[in-house]
């Protein structure tokens, strides 16, 4: 139980192109879902909150206007890097938090790989 | 105040040996503890955790020891595997709130 799916796992694309990444909870309804960024041996950066009919909550640094979250579902948050630039490329990984399970828990999904030429 | 603290940074331990990774925090409104195992290419996925009303909680081959006045917990693998090689992080929050990763310790179990 407690899946979460990233969609897709990896995406390469051209300076200047706009990305879409997916983030389904496939059996459980997640109010609340999490967007982090992992650069290459580092740890994870939380990047936004996302809340199910609410704007997401961005971290201090992260711009909302490049990096734009919509979570429009109980199973559904999208994060959308636009005009993505070579200094985007990253590992960005969602989490998804169980509506009826412990708040403390958050379920990840494998991550999505971004490179940008 | 929102820092946790996690070492080694990376770590190798001969196969059947116990792997030990340390985390200390500060925020001592913390009163949940997980630990997360990530192989490359994956997204972390939760391997034990354990609240601050218990100092140890034993889940096959890993345990966490937790130590509250000392504010540090860690984590043991016993009778490590190369399987078990893999990037670890401790992480800490309270209720509702964003977790707060340590920096990670990248395991190398050897054959």
């Amino acid at each position: 139980g407690a899946v979460v799916s990233q969609h897709p796992s990896r995406v390469i694309c051209k300076s200047g192109t706009s990305v879409k990444i997916e983030c389904r909870s496939l059996d459980f309804q997640a109010t609340t879902m999490f967007w982090y960024r992992q650069f290459p041996k580092q740890s994870l950066m939380l990047m936004a909150t996302s809340n199910e009919g609410s704007k997401a909550t961005y971290e201090q640094g992260v711009e909302k206007d490049k990096f734009l979250i919509n979570h429009a579902s109980l199973t559904l948050s999208t994060l959308t890097v636009t005009s993505a630039h070579p200094e985007d490329s990253s590992f960005y990984i969602c989490s998804a938090r169980d509506r009826l399970g412990y708040r403390e828990t958050q379920h990840f999904g494998d991550g999505t790989r971004l490179s940008i030429l | 105040q929102q820092q946790v603290k996690q070492s080694p940074q990376s770590l190798i331990v001969q196969k059947g040996g116990i792997s030990i990774i340390n985390c200390a925090y500060e925020n001592t409104a913390f009163d949940y503890f997980p630990w997360y195992q990530q192989f490359p290419g994956k997204g972390p996925a939760l391997l034990i955790a354990i609240r601050p009303d218990v100092s140890e909680k034993k889940e096959g081959r890993f345990t966490i020891s937790f130590n509250k006045s000392a504010k540090q917990f860690s984590l043991h693998i016993m009778d490590s595997q190369p399987g078990d090689s893999a990037t670890y992080f401790c992480a800490a929050t309270r209720g509702a709130q964003k977790l707060v990763f340590g920096q990670g310790t990248r395991l190398t179990i050897n054959p």
